[in-house]
């Protein structure tokens, strides 16, 4: 079974909108969560990564006050598009890194947002 | 320049066939390399996982191989079916830099009947 659960796994929104994605570790602890980004045929697109219990770290080009990451916990963490656009649309993995040498790492399943 | 190459870029086999996919990578030291297989619209799902110290590492018809000496890896496909389709990651955990692991662009394999 999954070992990352991530929801929703696809989501359809107006413009302007603001869209939660929860990624969740089911029977580790995760360390480290990172978001990715993904288009069509194209390789993934690594957004942030967070560690829980502090701020996430951005990658360039990436706006912290549009996409905010919340790592409260070692099993949750979550991604708000905030004020979604089309250009939003996107498929979004999490992954989580967890055990003791840092050697678990799982990808969710992905979400797939439509902006209208 | 990245530091993870993957190639053939993408490629074309019968079913049945096996094929090979090429992971070059400049990370150093390294902590792990693993292989993903990520379907159309799906995460990525582990294959593989060696620590430096491994040379092989199997799982069913998927076989991945690793040569930390020239760094390089390889995952091979046996009797390749059709639900292998998909694009397979290399990805290099580094040994310091704790957090940031590095990405292959994939090999977009394409099985046909």
């Amino acid at each position: 079974g999954a070992v990352v659960s991530q929801h929703p796994s696809r989501v359809i929104c107006k413009s302007g909108t603001s869209v939660k994605i929860e990624c969740r570790s089911l029977d580790f602890q995760a360390t480290t969560m990172f978001w990715y980004r993904q288009f069509p045929k194209q390789s993934l697109m690594l957004m942030a990564t967070s560690n829980e219990g502090s701020k996430a770290t951005y990658e360039q080009g990436v706006e912290k006050d549009k996409f905010l990451i919340n790592h409260a916990s070692l099993t949750l963490s979550t991604l708000t598009v905030t004020s979604a656009h089309p250009e939003d649309s996107s498929f979004y993995i999490c992954s989580a890194r967890g055990g003791k040498t840092n050697e678990k790492l799982f990808f969710g399943s992905g979400t797939q947002l439509s902006v209208l | 320049k990245n530091q993870v190459e993957q190639s053939p870029q993408s490629l074309i086999i019968l079913e049945g066939k096996n094929c090979t996919l090429q992971c070059n990578y400049t990370v150093s030291p390294f902590s792990n390399l693993r292989w993903y297989k990520q379907d159309t619209g799906r995460g990525p799902v582990s294959l593989t996982i060696m620590t430096f110290s491994e040379n092989t590492k199997s799982n069913g018809r998927y076989t991945a191989t690793l040569d930390a000496d020239t760094k390089q890896s390889s995952l091979h496909i046996t009797a390749s079916q059709l639900s292998d389709s998909a694009s397979y990651i290399c990805v290099v955990s580094p040994y310091y830099g704790n957090n940031r692991l590095a990405f292959g662009k994939g090999n977009q394999v394409v099985v046909i009947p």
